[in-house]
């Protein structure tokens, strides 16, 4: 079996940092994706990469900058962090063809102080 | 609009059916139905998908109406670990195959001893 793994696991920041997070999977999907969750509230997307250099945005992605490096990897780049503001970020990949479900990664806290 | 609509919140004890139903008044033909659950501190699990009929596997049922404008989720003899929100999508395959899944409030469910 495959894994997708975040890190970090917690972030704190200060206000107006730019910081990255970063997501590995290794199921050799060819879809990643990076979500947004609030406490208390559904996942919004950010960006997702349909294969290697792919970007796309989603609904969320103002603020933010992606990077798919290589098929493996997918980051994200907050880039200037709001203060007080606090969410988890959440990684997923799929084989990107029908009847495929999506994987997640268990998240990455954020923290702006 | 919002393409799914859920109960907000539901209450069981342990061993008890439990069925989370989901309303998509607005299902287009090409769009697939997608249940997913989260757990604290968990990004979320895919459960089952379907397009219309019924659906079984290891972990739970799917029923989705004729006109495939509601589905319901049961879940057989929940156990407390089975407390999460569960989230009802729909989606378009399309060529970009499970790019856009977008999750609504969904329904937490909570189970008593």
């Amino acid at each position: 079996g495959g894994i997708i793994t975040q890190t970090p696991k917690f972030l704190i920041g200060q206000e107006g940092q730019k910081l990255t997070l970063k997501c590995q999977q290794n199921f050799n999907h060819d879809t990643m994706y990076w979500y947004r969750q609030d406490s208390g509230k559904g996942l919004r997307l950010i960006y997702y990469s349909i294969t290697e250099n792919d970007l796309q945005k989603g609904d969320l992605s103002e603020g933010y900058d992606a990077s798919r490096e290589k098929k493996s990897s997918f980051s994200l780049t907050v880039t200037s962090a709001q203060k007080n503001e606090m969410a988890v970020f959440l990684c997923a990949s799929s084989t990107g063809t029908a009847n495929s479900d999506y994987t997640f990664g268990s998240g990455t806290r954020l923290l702006v102080i | 609009l919002a393409k799914t609509t859920q109960p907000p919140s539901m209450e069981a004890y342990e061993g008890q059916e439990v069925n989370v139903s989901c309303s998509h008044t607005n299902i287009a033909t090409s769009e697939y139905i997608y249940w997913y659950r989260q757990v604290p501190h968990q990004g979320p699990q895919f459960i089952i998908q379907g397009y219309k009929d019924y659906v079984v596997n290891e972990v739970a049922s799917l029923f989705i109406s004729a006109d495939r404008k509601l589905s319901t989720l049961s879940l057989p003899w929940v156990s407390l670990r089975d407390a999460a929100v569960y989230y009802c999508i729909v989606t378009d395959r399309g060529n970009n195959a499970g790019a856009k899944l977008t999750f609504g409030g969904g329904t937490r469910l909570t189970v008593r001893p």
